[in-house]
């Protein structure tokens, strides 16, 4: 069965530090894989997307991640963290169709 | 401007009382999804559709329905609301050559008691 899972429920840093987040998923055929970000009260924003080829993907807002097969993950990196990158961020994997399944998400905070 | 939207964004609602949200795009988008977000859970898919009178059912459609009878609307139904369905939900929808690029919805914040 599909699973995505984001083991850090919450995460602080501190402002213009580095940030990586992580996602681990489970399917049976290549991902397409996802991050999206939540600010408060807000709907979703599709940060960046893998579907194939290089592995290191560039997303807006400065965030990358990169996809390992051999891991099953697919994490988000920022090199220097800004105080408005404090929101929920989702890794979701998309599947046959239109489904799609997302991480419990990881709460960020950052620290002035 | 391309968007979603959803009507209406709160409802407080009582059990059993039937309650439709609606979910309109003005992108054209074939496709259209429909999640709920609960804490500690994320983000779960209750119906998806690929397309006018096309609808699949997702991780969670029990005490759901969908409709698809036009493009542009994807309209989600409680037909007998439990306070288990008190949640934050969100409609999306995407272009059917980008599929998982999804437009997301500003949500609808639902409290059934």
């Amino acid at each position: 069965a599909q699973s995505v899972t984001q083991p850090d429920i919450h995460i602080t840093v501190s402002e213009g530090a580095s940030l990586e987040l992580r996602c681990n998923y489970s399917y049976g055929a290549t991902p397409y894989l996802f991050w999206y970000v939540q600010s408060p009260g807000q709907g979703l924003q599709l940060l960046l997307k893998y579907f194939s080829g290089d592995t290191l993907v560039q997303g807006i807002k400065g965030f990358e991640a990169e996809f390992k097969r051999s891991q099953s993950s697919f994490n988000l990196r920022k090199p220097s963290v800004h105080w408005s990158d404090a929101a929920e961020y989702f890794c979701a994997v998309g599947a046959r169709g239109n489904q799609f399944y997302f991480g419990t998400g990881t709460s960020l905070t950052v620290i002035p | 401007e391309a968007q979603v939207t959803q009507n209406p964004r709160y409802l407080i609602t009582v059990t059993g009382k039937k309650l439709t949200v609606t979910c309109s795009q003005n992108m054209n988008h074939e496709y259209m999804s429909w999640y709920r977000q609960d804490p500690g859970l994320g983000l779960r898919q209750i119906y998806y559709s690929m397309n006018v009178e096309v609808t699949d059912k997702g991780d969670v459609p029990e005490g759901y329905k969908v409709s698809r009878k036009e493009k542009r609307n994807f309209p989600l139904i409680l037909e007998s609301p439990s306070p288990n369905q008190t949640s934050l939900y969100f409609c999306a929808s995407s272009f059917r050559g980008a599929p998982y690029e999804q437009y997301f919805g500003p949500g609808t914040r639902l409290t059934v008691t």
